[in-house]
């Protein structure tokens, strides 16, 4: 089977620097990709990496690691809007997400 | 572009019942996913619908069904309902080729009592 775990909860102050890590365990997969979901709201997708790396987007980066089977999401100058749960995700064929345990992200003034 | 839309919103059933959801893909997206959430197990891929066809199911019991028209429009259907599905269920478009970026509609919360 496919399992991804994430710490539960991770607290940061606005401006601050925060990572967001994810070990997996499967094979086979296309990349891994993070989703942000505030409360009460649906999951939004922030960033994939296909290959192993680095990739920017804006205050939002991604790194994967196949090799360590690991993975994190780095967010700089954090905002209070950032407060949300994050979810990483393996996909695989035929459009098969299968979600990490998920991130709660608290950010104080 | 208009997003995801799904119906209804809310939803409250007794055990034993049925119960169908419908969602509206993003125009030109012909891949409609299904995933389930609850606070104990997270978010659990449900099915995949490509062209009327479902392409990908996960580990649900066969209470839990689907389909999809040819206007990419889906619908699911949970028959006898139990407690346990009380969640939020949510439907997911994408363009073929990108199981990466999937795009969520609101959710519809289902409450069972």
């Amino acid at each position: 089977g496919q399992s991804l775990e994430q710490p539960s909860e991770v607290t940061a102050v606005e401006g601050a620097i925060v990572q967001i890590n994810c070990t997996y365990q499967t094979s086979g997969f296309y990349g891994l990709s993070w989703y942000q979901q505030h409360d009460g709201g649906a999951p939004t997708f922030l960033s994939y990496n296909a290959l192993d790396g680095l990739e920017e987007t804006g205050r939002f980066s991604s790194f994967l690691s196949r090799s360590d089977s690991y993975g994190y999401l780095l967010l700089q100058e954090l905002q209070m809007k950032d407060s949300a749960s994050y979810f990483c995700a393996v996909s695989s064929p035929f459009q098969k997400l299968v979600f990490g345990t998920g991130t709660r992200l608290l950010v104080s003034p | 572009k208009a997003g995801v839309t799904q119906t209804p919103r809310y939803l409250i059933k007794t055990r034993g019942q049925q119960v169908t959801l419908s969602c509206s893909p993003i125009s030109g997206h012909r891949s409609v996913s299904w995933y389930q959430q609850t606070p104990g197990q997270g978010l659990q891929f449900l099915f995949e619908y490509f062209s009327e066809t479902q392409r990908n199911k996960g580990n649900f019991p066969g209470r839990f069904s689907g389909r999809q028209f040819s206007n990419s429009r889906s619908e699911m259907n949970v028959s006898t309902l139990e407690l346990g599905d009380s969640a939020l269920y949510l439907c997911a478009s994408s363009l073929e080729g990108t199981p990466e970026t999937q795009y969520f509609g609101p959710g519809t919360r289902l409450l069972v009592l």
